[in-house]
Parts: structure tokens; sequence; C-alpha cells
């Protein structure tokens, strides 16, 4: 399979614990987008990378997240100090250029 | 303001019908939009991507542009039963930035 994958598929965690997700995205793409959903909303963008730099964060992200995309391959996101709020699907997308993006199946976070 | 603006339906056609979903944007909104499609429980999927004025076609899918007016469409001919989901409009901003409508959700009845 040469889709974007992510990892773990769901994570339940505990108010005040840190959680930290994967994103592997198509091999030839140099971009990667991390967004967060929550039902009945689109996607909401959190931050852009082209290949490890890191261009572009949400100006209304909390600094309790933070993502890295080392060696411009696959990509991190951790969330510390995790609050009810942040109950959400993470998606991972990944793209070749001209904003054309490809999901990754999400990472589904429950925090009680 | 949001960026970008879906009518969050629900949209219901009969099947064989055409779809026609909408979309606004606001004048901070570049000049690429792009549809996908949500199937409950899954991940959005890329349909269509439109970079110009006017329209463009892929199969049983259009996407119109109207740059003047600042809105973005899809229209889907035939509707099929599985065309029923979450319909997406995104637009990308400059500096890399994409913003999502709150989707309209379409129901194709057999």
């Amino acid at each position: 399979d040469t889709g974007v994958s992510q990892d773990p598929r769901h994570k339940i965690t505990k108010r005040g614990q840190n959680v930290t997700f994967r994103c592997d995205p198509i091999s030839e793409h140099n971009r990667l987008y991390w967004y967060r959903q929550t039902l009945g909303q689109g996607p909401e963008f959190l931050t852009y990378f082209q290949n490890e730099a890191q261009l572009e964060k949400s100006r209304l992200l909390s600094n309790r997240f933070s993502a890295e995309r080392p060696k411009g391959s696959f990509s991190t996101l951790e969330i510390q100090r995790t609050e009810q709020g942040d109950s959400a699907m993470y998606l991972c997308a990944s793209s070749p250029g001209r904003g054309e993006q490809f999901f990754g199946p999400g990472t589904r976070l429950t925090v009680l | 303001q949001k960026e970008v603006e879906q009518n969050s339906g629900p949209l219901s056609v009969p099947e064989g019908a055409i779809a026609s979903l909408n979309c606004t944007y606001s004048d901070r909104v570049s000049q690429s939009f792009f549809w996908y499609r949500q199937y409950s429980g899954k991940s959005p999927e890329l349909i269509m991507s439109i970079y110009s004025n006017g329209d463009k076609e892929d199969g049983r899918f259009t996407a119109q542009l109207n740059k003047a007016s600042q809105y973005v469409s899809l229209l889907i001919r035939d509707s099929q039963p599985s065309d029923s989901a979450t319909y997406l409009c995104a637009g990308g901003f400059t500096g890399n930035q994409f913003y999502f409508g709150t989707g309209t959700s379409l129901t194709v009845i057999p």
C-alpha cells in the first residue's frame, strides 16, 4: 500500500498525559500537512511541512502542540498535557504540490 | 468571517438526478480550490481541484469556479447511492494554509 499511513489509529489517554502520533506520507510527496477534525466540522489546519522545514503553523494552535518531520520523511505530532478539548480525529495529508492533498486514515484521540 | 463557507444541508436528491453543491470564500483565500468527499468514519478523499475561472469536468463531476462572485461549486451528474457522503470544499491560502468548509451532507435516494 503506497498511501498515507498513520499510527496509532486510536488513542485513549487521561487528561494531562502526553501523546505522540506518527504519519508516513506517500514517499514521493515532499509536502505534509496536519489537521484536526471534530464531529460536524471540516478539517482544521494545524501545520505544514515542506521537506523537513515547518513552514506554517496555525496561530490558533496551542503551544502544547508540536510537530516534527526529521529528514523530510515521516512526521510526528505531539500533544503535551492533553485536555478533554483535544479529543478529535487527527489527520495527516501529503501532497506532491499545487495543494492537492491525500489524507491518511487518521488517529482518533479520546482524552478522558 | 470564515474563509470558506458551505451550506451544511442536508441535501437529498433522487438517484440519477444532478446534485449541486456550493461554496463561497473570502478574498483572503487564494485561487486554488478543492472538493473532497468524506464517507462517515473515513478520511477525506480528493475528488476535484480547480485553479482557473470556469468549468472543469471529470467523469460525472464538474467543478465550477467564479472568481468575480467568489464561489465554487460541484455538480454531480447521474447521482448514485454510493455518492451519499459529506462533501468538503477547501481553499488554499497564500502561505500554504488550507481552509475547509464544514461540509455538505448529500443523500442520494434510490
